[in-house]
């Protein structure tokens, strides 16, 4: 079975330009978040989405938007490019967007993720 | 204050030491997530602990929720476990990941 698969995988732009990134979920995913990873840094959470809905979001700007389409795949834009956004970018999928108590179900499985430099 | 800290920040062992990587945090939970990320990004998810203890092969995880802190700890370490670990939080209000900084593992042979 296919995993969480985003493209591509890697991307340069340069500062002012934007940028859409995909991410294709688990067959049977219906929830997908997205997250920042700067060098050095944790992950952050931008978005998640479920049956097409946003779900969630993180403390990011409006430069950055989200949707997710019919077949659950979903994209990440970014518009006017900043050099700190170069980062890599992963996008996670899990069949729903978590209720308590947890169960299996809610598990996030990662894409390998895009590598977005920015110049 | 990060709501999740892992300790240490970077370790180095040699090759069939036995490793523990720390994880405290600061906020109620309903699950815990080892993560390991190699060189290139891609992130594998471990375990999700919601209590107790976890084995799988020479990784072993445990959470105490009541002191809000977990372990990861690898047995026998080889060099091919050389990779960042990753704790995150699954907080109560939702299903949002919360990242530990991440722990950059290093085996030598």
């Amino acid at each position: 079975d296919a995993g969480v698969t985003q493209s591509p995988t890697h991307l340069i732009k340069t500062r002012g330009q934007h940028v859409t990134l995909r991410c294709s979920p688990i067959s049977g995913h219906k929830s997908v978040s997205w997250y920042q990873q700067v060098l050095g840094q944790g992950p952050q959470f931008i978005f998640q989405y479920y049956e097409k809905e946003e779900r969630g979001r993180g403390n990011f700007p409006d430069r950055f938007s989200a949707r997710q389409f019919p077949n659950y795949s979903s994209e990440l834009n970014v518009n006017a490019l900043l050099l700190g956004d170069s980062a890599l970018y992963l996008c996670a999928s899990s069949l729903d967007p978590g209720t308590f108590p947890l169960l299996a179900k809610n598990i996030q499985y990662f894409g390998a993720g895009t590598r977005l430099s920015v110049l | 204050k990060n709501e999740v800290e892992q300790s240490p920040q970077n370790l180095t062992a040699q090759e069939g030491e036995f490793i523990t990587i720390n994880c405290s945090y600061s906020v109620g939970i309903s699950a815990l997530h080892w993560l390991q990320q190699h060189p290139g990004g891609g992130i594998v998810s471990l375990f999700m602990l919601s209590s107790g203890k976890k084995k799988h092969g020479r990784l072993i995880a445990t959470i105490n929720i009541q002191e809000k802190h977990s372990s990861l700890h690898i047995t026998a370490s080889h060099p091919r476990d050389s990779a960042v670990y990753i704790c995150a939080v699954q907080e109560t209000s939702g299903s949002r990941l919360t990242f530990g900084e991440g722990t950059q593992l290093t085996v030598n042979p």
